[in-house]
């Protein structure tokens, strides 16, 4: 089982900063199945990037990822009003599914 | 795009069993891996579970001994079933698709949520 750790726990910065998110895994992962998603308070997570690197329909080109073999990262490169809530790395490897802990980027 | 909607009770005792479905609408359960997530208040993501249309269920090992995911096609929904519930098991469940194109996999779509407290 592939344990995904996610740092920090929480990102205090302000909107127009610039956002760097971390996802360590527990081993080398399939990267076509590492995603990320955004949550806010009351709704479910919603698809940000998918395979690493690919931005889902309709997600604004100021969320970007990059990675390979056990680190990703997800960059929010100016912070909007509406950016500021909980991030989740995820990931498969056909028997198990796995999210990380999450990031909660807070407005300082 | 596809619409999940989670249904069943807000509230069920220790010992007994937690009962959920979800039906699947703007779209056919003839495809992708239907899941069940969990997350206690204020607390992360947790997979509990996926099942394929032809069946195939894969679980969370933690959870394996407890789960039963099922899918009834003829009604486009599935079904969760958690069997001896604790207050540990309060949380709030989505389904979800987990959807795999060509190369990629990931979940497209979710349920709003339904919260669940276990409790007497």
């Amino acid at each position: 089982e592939i344990v995904l750790t996610q740092s920090p726990d929480t990102l205090s910065l302000s909107p127009g900063e610039k956002a760097t998110l971390s996802c360590r895994a527990s081993q080398v992962v399939r990267f076509t199945y590492l995603a990320w998603y955004q949550q806010k308070p009351g709704q479910a997570p919603r698809l940000l990037i998918y395979g690493v690197s690919r931005r889902a329909t309709g997600i604004p080109d100021r969320f970007s990822g990059s990675g390979s073999g056990t680190d990703f990262t997800l960059t929010i490169s100016r912070l909007e009003p509406e950016d500021f809530a909980v991030y989740y790395c995820q990931h498969f490897d056909r028997s198990f599914l796995s999210f990380g802990g999450g990031t909660k980027v807070e407005i300082k | 795009q596809v619409q999940l909607q989670e249904s069943g009770p807000g509230l069920v005792t220790p010992s007994e069993t937690l009962s959920l479905t979800c039906a699947v609408s703007n779209g056919s359960i003839n495809d992708s891996y239907w899941t069940w997530i969990r997350q206690p208040p204020g607390k992360g993501l947790e997979w509990i579970g996926f099942i394929y249309y032809s069946g195939t269920t894969i679980y969370n090992p933690s959870l394996k001994s407890r789960v039963t995911i099922s899918v009834d096609k003829s009604k486009n929904h599935f079904s969760l079933r958690l069997d001896s519930v604790t207050a540990a098991d309060t949380a709030v469940f989505y389904c979800a698709r987990y959807y795999c194109g060509v190369a990629n996999c990931f979940f497209d779509s979710w349920g709003q949520g339904t919260l669940v407290s276990v409790s007497s």
